[in-house]
């Protein structure tokens, strides 16, 4: 199996621009998350799907970031715009999708806005 | 509210030496708890995990963690460690509706 995939691994972009990150589950995999790991915080749930629907989202920081899963194998968590604060580390991790199961981990995306 | 708290967030340790990293957590019903381990640049790889049953855990790279219920601890373990052991190093709870709460984590340095 390959694993979670993440893409792009490292993006820079300029404060303002929107950023796109991208992520694809292992496959068979029914919960899909999103974490955002910095020096200061850690690492944060940000939001997670189960069935490809959001359970909660209670993680998002605010209105610049929204997550979509438009089927089983993709997820997306766009930022816009984005801002210096948004700089981290985001990873994606999935699961079976039942209770106490193990999350996969993604490589992660290094974000840097400038 | 369920929580993970890991107390020292930098231990060093020299190679050969013994490990026990501290986890405790805060949880209503019987959890389920893991270790993960982050290398720098990489993503976290599940070391073990605790559902129920026997009370002291194996996970891989030798290392192993014990849950004890009394003490709300789920501590992780290693007789002697190795250079490839630095890392950091996260305790987590699993929650209902397969949510999960991680510790702040705990940095790890091996002397040579």
């Amino acid at each position: 199996d390959a694993g979670v995939i993440q893409s792009p691994r490292h993006e820079v972009t300029e404060m303002g621009q929107e950023v796109t990150l991208r992520c694809k589950p292992i496959s068979g995999h029914n919960s899909l998350f999103w974490y955002r790991q910095t020096m200061m915080r850690g690492l944060e749930l940000l939001i997670y799907f189960n069935n490809n629907v959001p359970i909660d989202d209670s993680g998002m920081p605010e209105d610049r970031f929204s997550a979509k899963m438009p089927n089983a194998s993709f997820s997306t968590l766009k930022i816009q715009p984005s801002e210096p604060r948004d700089s981290a580390v985001y990873f994606c991790a999935s699961s079976r999708g039942t209770s106490g199961d193990t999350q996969y981990f993604g490589p992660g995306t290094r974000l840097t806005v400038l | 509210a369920q929580s993970v708290t890991q107390p020292d967030i930098h231990i060093t340790v020299s190679e050969g030496a013994s490990l026990e990293l501290r986890c405790n957590y805060s949880y209503g019903a019987t959890p389920y708890l893991f270790w993960y381990v982050q290398s720098p640049g990489q993503g976290l790889q599940l070391l073990l995990k605790y559902f129920s049953g026997d009370t002291l855990v194996q996970g891989i790279k030798g290392f192993e963690a014990e849950f004890k219920r009394s003490q709300s601890s789920f501590n992780l373990r290693k007789p002697s460690v190795h250079w490839s052991d630095a890392a950091e190093y996260f305790c987590a709870v699993g929650v209902v509706n397969n949510d999960m709460r991680f510790g702040a984590g705990t940095r790890l340095t091996v002397k040579p």
